[in-house]
């Protein structure tokens, strides 16, 4: 099974600031990477797949990049509705597996 | 504007049984994989299986917690899928989420979600 390890597993940070969560994979998975926001409460929803293409009606503030083993979510100015858990996903083999999560806190 | 609406979650005891239903609303079901993805509380998302679309005959696949003991299924002019749970385990307490998927390059990737059913597994 490929294992995906996301860092940090929680992070403080102020409204406005640029925020960078880490994805690793345990082993090549291309670009074959989604990444969800989930809040209290709610279903996951979809922000980025194929790693870094945007899904529509997400806003452009959230980008994705890498390939391979290692991917970035990046939140360019954090916004209070950003608040909330992310897990990148990869669909490259089965089983289908999900990170850890990283939650994203109000500093 | 689609929508996943799961169903027959509840509280059952180890080693039941118990069948969840998610009906599914506009999009052409029979083009779609659909997923189920559950939450342990407090915990994060494990992806327990997939039925392929209706050009793939349906096929399925699972995570190898859930083998032999959890079955997905469809029923087309009904727009529904279903995941049938037997032998039912303390550890397979969860939110079970239906899922659409949608292909983009070679991959599936998990657009809509369902807002959750509960499953409760205790004596």
């Amino acid at each position: 099974d490929i294992q995906l390890t996301q860092s940090p597993s929680f992070l403080s940070a102020f409204v406005g600031d640029r925020v960078t969560i880490t994805c690793r994979a345990s082993q090549g998975i291309s670009s074959y990477l989604a990444w969800y926001q989930q809040k209290p409460g709610k279903a996951p929803k979809l922000l980025i797949y194929a790693a870094s293409t945007l899904q529509s009606g997400v806003p452009s503030r959230f980008s994705g990049s890498g390939s391979g083993t290692e991917f970035t979510l990046t939140i360019s100015s954090l916004q209070p509705e950003d608040f909330a858990t992310y897990y990148c996903q990869q669909l490259n083999s089965y089983p289908l597996t999900f990170g850890g999560g990283t939650t994203v806190e109000v500093k | 504007e689609v929508h996943l609406v799961e169903s027959g979650g509840g509280l059952v005891q180890p080693g039941g049984s118990l069948r969840l239903s998610c009906a599914a609303s506009g999009f052409t079901f029979s083009d779609h994989y659909m997923e189920w993805v559950r939450q342990a509380p407090g915990k994060g998302l494990e992806w327990i299986g997939r039925s392929r679309d209706k050009s793939k005959s349906y096929t399925t696949e699972y995570a190898a917690s859930v083998k032999g003991r959890f079955t997905i299924s469809r029923d087309e002019p009904e727009n529904s899928l279903y995941l049938q749970m037997t032998s039912l385990k303390t550890e397979d307490a969860a939110v079970y989420y239906c899922v659409r998927a949608v292909k983009h390059s070679d991959a599936y990737y998990f657009d809509y979600w369902g807002q959750g059913a509960l499953v409760t597994v205790s004596s």
